[in-house]
């Protein structure tokens, strides 16, 4: 099994609905969770991070974590062809363990 | 932008030479990570440092070693260059007191031929 776990997707929505990503983790222990974007050819940018059960909210994106299910989303709200990537979500085991482990992505597409 | 400048920035190199990528930053962070992107693997931890000269293994280390001589700058050694080592090198930082978010550069396209 692997540490994190994302559907590869290609996911395609239509803009403006909500785009849905999901997470899981294998680490019991895990304690912060990330998501970053990536676009083609280019580096992964950090979107949002979260450490608390429950909902983040920042913009039009939302992160949920839910620990007991060992389970971390991304919600994007109002999808934009812009929006158009893959998506990479992150575990760091334990505060102090500076390493993030990564998922494989999900590739997102924006239906104009 | 986190002032990560990775070179050189596309290689092509032949099986069996040693290749070094460079990773400076300029913001004086105590984390450097270097890790490999793969189709189907995603983003692999190959080695990561936590000062000057204190570097640490990660889960893809096999035929690559590192140094940190300065704050600034973290080398990235292929000792002999395989075809399987040719990928995408991201170097990236750890900013913050708690070193809570990580930052990527723009990325180091290495091929073996």
């Amino acid at each position: 099994q692997k540490e994190v776990e994302q559907n590869s997707g290609p996911l395609s929505v239509p803009e403006g609905a909500i785009a849905s990503l999901n997470c899981t983790y294998s680490d019991r222990g895990s304690q912060s969770f990330f998501w970053y974007r990536q676009y083609s050819g280019k580096s992964p940018e950090l979107i949002m991070f979260i450490y608390s059960n429950g909902d983040k909210e920042d913009g039009r994106f939302t992160a949920q974590l839910n620990k007991a299910s060992q389970y971390v989303s991304l919600l994007i709200r109002d999808s934009q062809p812009s929006d158009s990537a893959t998506y990479l979500c992150a575990v760091k085991a334990n505060f102090g363990n500076e390493k993030l482990t990564f998922g494989t992505g999900t590739r997102l597409t924006i239906i104009p | 932008d986190a002032g990560i400048t990775q070179s050189p920035r596309h290689k092509v190199t032949e099986t069996g030479t040693p290749v070094t990528l460079r990773c400076h930053q300029t913001e004086n962070h105590r984390y450097m990570y270097w890790y490999r992107q793969d189709p189907g693997h995603g983003l692999r931890l190959i080695h990561y440092s936590y000062g000057v000269k204190d570097t640490d293994k990660g889960e893809v280390s096999d035929g690559y070693s590192v140094s940190r001589s300065k704050t600034e700058d973290f080398l990235l050694t292929l000792e002999s260059a395989t075809s399987s080592q040719t990928s995408v090198y991201f170097c990236a930082i750890s900013e913050g007191q708690t070193g809570n978010t990580i930052y990527f550069g723009e990325g180091s396209w290495l091929t073996v031929v």
